[in-house]
C-alpha cells in the first residue's frame, strides 16, 4: 500500500534557527496537504499543493512539491517557540478522497 | 471555516464494554467522514471511510465488527468501539472535508483508555 514517510522524526532547536521537514511518497500524488498538531491537540490544515514543482509561502514558512510529484518539504525560517508542534504532510493519489498522512515530524523549540 | 464537534473528550472504560465517540458537523454537511487512530507520538491512521447512508469502508487490517461507524444523518457520524480492550487504548480522531472537499477540518479527537 501507499507509504509516506517523513524525516527526521524529530528535531530540536534553538528559537532563531531554520528547520525542515522532508516528505516521500512511494506513489506519485495528486496532490499534498501539510497540517501542524500541536501537543494535545488536533491537525489544523496549513497548506495544499497541487502543480508540480509548486512553491507556496506562508509568512516564514515555505512549502515545496516535487517536480514528479512524490515529495514535499516544508522550511520555517528564524523559528519561534510557537512553531512547537508536529508537522504532517498528507498525500491523495489520484481522485481518491482520502488522505495518507506521513510519519510526522516533531519540532521542540528552545529559547 | 467547518466545524467539526466531537464527544467525548476523553474515556475511561472497563476492558469488555462498549464506547461511542460522536462527531457532528455544526455548519455545513458532512457527506463525508475519515476515522483515524493515533498513538502517542505516531501518525494518523485511517481507520474507515464513512458516507451518510451508507456502509463505512473499512481499511485493511480494521475489524468492521470491532469498530462499528453510523452516519445517518449529514451531520452525525459514530464510532462505537465494541468490547474494548486495553490495546484500543488511543487517540480517536474525526474529520471531514467539508464542501469544498478538499482539506480535512478535524474533531479536537477523542483519548479512549480502557482499564
Amino acid at each position: 500500500g501507499q507509504q509516506v514517510m517523513q524525516i527526521p522524526q524529530y528535531q530540536h532547536v534553538q528559537e532563531g534557527e531554520d528547520f525542515t521537514t522532508y516528505c516521500n511518497s512511494s506513489t506519485t500524488l495528486s496532490n499534498i496537504q501539510w497540517y501542524k498538531q500541536r501537543p494535545g491537540g488536533h491537525p489544523v490544515f496549513l497548506i495544499q499543493l497541487v502543480k508540480s514543482g509548486e512553491v507556496k509561502k506562508q509568512k516564514r514558512l515555505t512549502f515545496q512539491f516535487g517536480e514528479a510529484k512524490k515529495n514535499s518539504s516544508l522550511h520555517i525560517t528564524a523559528t519561534q517557540t510557537t512553531d512547537v508542534g508536529t508537522y504532517f504532510c498528507a498525500g491523495r493519489v489520484g481522485t481518491a478522497s482520502k488522505l495518507t498522512f506521513g510519519t510526522g515530524t516533531r519540532l521542540q523549540v528552545t529559547l | 471555516g467547518a466545524v467539526v464537534s466531537q464527544h467525548p473528550s476523553w474515556v475511561i472504560c472497563k476492558s469488555g464494554t462498549s464506547v461511542k465517540i460522536e462527531c457532528r458537523s455544526l455548519d455545513f454537511q458532512a457527506t463525508t467522514m475519515f476515522w483515524y487512530r493515533q498513538f502517542p507520538k505516531q501518525s494518523l491512521m485511517l481507520m474507515a471511510t464513512s458516507n451518510e447512508g451508507s456502509k463505512a469502508t473499512y481499511e485493511q487490517g480494521v475489524e468492521k465488527d470491532k469498530f462499528l461507524i453510523n452516519h445517518a444523518s449529514l451531520t452525525l457520524s459514530t464510532l462505537t468501539v465494541t468490547s474494548a480492550h486495553p490495546e484500543d487504548s488511543s487517540f480517536y480522531i474525526c474529520s471531514s472535508t467539508g464542501e469544498a472537499n478538499e482539506k480535512l477540518f478535524f474533531g479536537s479527537g477523542t483519548q479512549l483508555s480502557v482499564l
